[in-house]
């Protein structure tokens, strides 16, 4: 179990640009999530993937979001067009069950300047 | 609407003495989750406690217990004995039952004081 990892840890992007993150989730764990956490705030749902299946994706996402896991192991997160407010840390979490705790990655900060 | 509600931004509690942090939620299912989530100023989310809503007992985990009142829709942690490694964000979480969505409520700052 080497955990849930995220790459890059940092990323400082230009307004207009696109970025790409990657979370690699504990192996075998079928359940993916993102989520965007600022400043002083909880967690902040973005979807998540059942194996490849996408099931839910907040409706607070513009179309500017989009993610993909396509083979039910790693997951991507793409923002096209960045704005300042993607300023953000990007969590990557994943579970094995229902019942079972979210394991959490160490993040993706992205700055938009 | 907000669904987890979080009522304490911030606290001071003195080393030693137990501490309540306060969660209420709203959902309208009979099957949910509720979790609790410690984040230190390092930034990693670490998992304290779960119960679920048809757990009879109340969850405790070494020095965290959830006091779970399910007619009243809460879920206060209790942190017994507070040291100063407490010190963090604590984060109340609920799964609604129809499906694997978790959503988080906005936290409370905790500060153990020596």
């Amino acid at each position: 179990d080497t955990g849930v990892s995220q790459n890059p840890r940092h990323k400082i992007t230009k307004r207009g640009q696109n970025v790409t993150f990657r979370c690699d989730p504990i192996s075998e764990h079928n359940r993916l999530y993102w989520y965007r956490q600022t400043l002083g705030q909880g967690p902040e749902f973005l979807t998540y993937f059942q194996n490849e299946a996408q099931l839910e994706k907040s409706r607070l996402l513009s179309d500017r979001f989009s993610a993909e896991r396509p083979k039910g192991s790693f997951s991507t997160l793409e923002i096209q067009r960045t704005e300042q407010g993607d300023s953000a840390m990007y969590l990557c979490a994943s579970s094995p069950h229902r019942e079972t705790p979210l394991h959490f990655g160490n993040g993706t900060r992205l700055t938009v300047t | 609407a907000q669904k987890i509600t979080q009522t304490q931004p911030g606290m001071f509690v003195q080393e030693k003495e137990a501490v309540t942090l306060d969660c209420t939620y709203d959902t309208s299912d009979q099957s949910y989750g509720l979790f609790w989530y410690k984040q230190p100023s390092s930034g990693e989310m670490i998992f304290l406690i779960y119960q679920g809503s048809y757990d009879e007992q109340n969850a405790t985990e070494g020095r965290y217990s959830l006091n779970f009142q399910k007619a009243r829709k809460s879920a206060n942690l209790v942190i017994s004995a507070s040291q100063l490694g407490d010190s963090a964000m604590y984060f109340c979480a609920m799964r609604e039952g129809g499906g694997d969505k978790i959503i988080f409520g906005k936290g409370t700052r905790l500060h153990i004081l020596p």
